[in-house]
Order: structure tokens, then sequence, then C-alpha cells
């Protein structure tokens, strides 16, 4: 298997743009995951997703972010209109379910900076 | 709710010295407890895992964790640092709600290893 993969590795847009990330976790988990990475913040969970509806998106930070999850084999996280303080690295993972003790898989991330 | 605290955003160690990487959690029911590392510029793996059991937890690259319950920690340990375990270190932990788990992450322990 190839992983979780992400696209694009980096984006660099500017403020106002609508910036997507895409993500295709591993064929056969059914739990998805978006997380942000700061160097302020650490690593925040966004929104997450099993059997591609989701369960719960308390941790996107405003309106401006949105995630939709259309089949088991791809996910997007879509920020409109972007703005300098978005810029982080974002990693997608996945888990076989949303049982207690299940390991994520990591995609390598997108590094988004935004001007 | 739970969470983890990760003791000292930094730890540097010489080549050969003991890595010892602290971790102490809160949780109102067993936790699942797990160790991820980051490489530059690479997505989470995961180095271990604590379900149930027997409470020393060995891992790969000659890591392992001990859990204390009455301690309410789970340290990263491993006897002789290499180069290659520079890296970025998460403790999270993982509690049961309505079936579904939470994982909360802790803010991450970078390792230098000095030559």
């Amino acid at each position: 298997d190839a992983g979780v993969i992400q696209s694009p590795r980096h984006e660099v847009t500017e403020m106002g743009q609508e910036v997507t990330l895409r993500c295709k976790p591993i064929s056969g988990h059914n739990s998805l995951f978006w997380y942000r990475q700061t160097m302020m913040r650490g690593l925040e969970l966004l929104i997450y997703f099993n059997n591609n509806v989701p369960i719960d998106d308390s941790g996107m930070p405003e309106d401006r972010f949105s995630a939709k999850m259309p089949n088991a084999s791809f996910s997007t996280l879509k920020i409109q209109p972007s703005e300098p303080r978005d810029s982080a690295v974002y990693f997608c993972a996945s888990s076989p379910r949303l049982g207690t003790g299940d390991v994520y898989t990591f995609g390598s991330g997108t590094r988004l900076t935004v001007v | 709710a739970q969470s983890v605290t990760q003791l000292g955003s930094h730890v540097s160690v010489s080549e050969g010295a003991l890595v010892l990487l602290r971790c102490n959690y809160s949780s109102s029911v067993p936790p699942y407890l797990f160790w991820y590392v980051q490489y530059p510029n690479q997505g989470l793996q995961l180095l271990l895992k604590y379900t149930t059991g027997a409470t020393l937890v060995k891992g790969i690259n000659g890591f392992e964790a001990e859990f204390k319950k009455s301690e309410t920690s789970f340290h990263l340990t491993k006897p002789s640092a290499h180069m290659s375990d520079a890296a970025e270190y998460f403790c999270a932990v993982s509690v049961g709600s309505g079936g579904y788990q939470k994982v909360t992450f802790g803010t991450g322990t970078k390792l230098q290893v000095i030559p």
C-alpha cells in the first residue's frame, strides 16, 4: 500500500485566495482525520470522518474552513478565503476504524504558506 | 476528558547515551497510550503502543516505554542514542467514548543527538 497520500506537498498562495488540500486514505480504512501543525499550537485536530460521515468538526477554526469526504478514497480540506495565519502544515491521517487503540497512519503533509 | 503532558520541548543527548522522553497522562478511564515519531518533512509514524497486558512495551528502532498506572506515566526510553533518532516525538492517549475513540496528542519533544 502506498500509504496516505496528500497533495500538493507545498502550496504558496496569496491572501484571499481559495486553497484546496487533498487526501487519499489507505484503502480499507474507514476513518479519516485532518490535523494542522504549527510551532505555536502544535498538532491540532480539525475534523474527522467515519465511513465518509463527519463525526466531529469542533476543531475547525472558522467558517472559512470546510472539509468533505465524497467517497471512501478521497477527502478535501478547503480554506476560502485564506489568510496568512492559516500558514501551517496540514496532515491527513487514516485508521481502520474509530476503535480505541487503533493506529493512525499519517500522510507526509501539505505545507501551506499564505502571503 | 483526557490530556497528555510531555515534559521538555527539547532534549539533547550524546550519541550512545540513554534517551529518556517523559510523558504523563490524565484519564478517567483506562487509556491506550502511544508514542509517535516525526522525522523532518514527514508525517507522524507509530513507534509503539500500550493497550492492555504487559506494561513494558517494545517498539521499533530499539525504543521501549513502560506504563506506570500509579505514576500516570508512559516514558519513552532507548539505551543508546543513534544519530538517526533525531526527530520529534509525540505521546498520545486514546480513550473510548460512545463507541468512538478520541486521541489526544502531546505537544511533542524534539530530540537532538550530539555526535
